[in-house]
């Protein structure tokens, strides 16, 4: 029963451009909504959040929208790095923090 | 200066044997978790611990047993270990209960053979 699902496994991105990594969740208890962003043999590590009471967050190249009424969530990196590339990861929380199984985002120099 | 580390990165043991994960923050946090990430790459909590006191233990089996001998530790034991036992482990922390943004280790590969 997943409750938050990413559902691209992965993406490819030309360096420069936009990438949007998509996330949906079902639990409308949840009240705050997390990217992670993972590389290779690490632990994941803290992109950016938004809390259920805003539509929007913005930090540098990373945007974060939320749309609560379709329970859906996006994190939009522009200009996309190739040092971007990496698992990312969505998570909610009520608490607990509940994860996506991640999408991997290629950016293509 | 690691923020929160485990030991060992890899580990390789045979079924049924005992096995523990240590973990460790020096981040001054009160809460410590465990996830466990499975072959499908799901990341999913097992143990929330708040102030060395165990707040959540999501349907693990109790071969599982995290204990938290003071704030900045919290080491997983796991007896008879099974294949399925098979997966990394990530400890986290967090400032508080309830925290939402967790500071992760770098993980612990478990394979039971």
């Amino acid at each position: 029963d997943q409750q938050v699902k990413q559902n691209s496994p992965s993406l490819s991105v030309q360096e420069g451009r936009i990438s949007i990594l998509n996330c949906d969740y079902t639990n409308s208890m949840f009240d705050y909504f997390l990217w992670y962003k993972k590389y290779p043999a690490e632990g994941p590590t803290f992109l950016i959040s938004i809390s259920s009471i805003k539509d929007k967050n913005e930090d540098g190249r990373f945007t974060v929208f939320l749309n609560k009424s379709a329970k859906h969530l996006s994190l939009h990196i522009v200009p996309s790095q190739p040092g971007d590339s990496a698992v990312y990861f969505c998570a909610a929380t009520g608490p607990p923090l509940v994860f996506g199984k991640g999408t991997r985002l290629s950016v293509i120099a | 200066d690691t923020a929160v580390s485990q030991t060992p990165k890899y580990l390789v043991t045979q079924m049924g044997n005992d096995k523990s994960i240590k973990c460790e923050q020096n981040l001054g946090h009160d809460t410590m978790y465990w996830y466990k990430q499975d072959s499908k790459k799901f990341l999913k909590i097992m143990f929330s611990y708040n102030n060395k006191e165990l707040i959540i233990n999501e349907t693990v089996p109790n071969r599982f047993s995290p204990k938290s001998p003071d704030k900045a530790h919290l080491n997983l034991h796991i007896n008879s270990l099974e294949l399925g036992d098979s997966a990394v482990y990530f400890c986290a922390s967090s400032p508080s209960l309830g925290g939402t943004e967790q500071f992760f280790g770098p993980g612990t590969r478990l394979t039971v053979l």
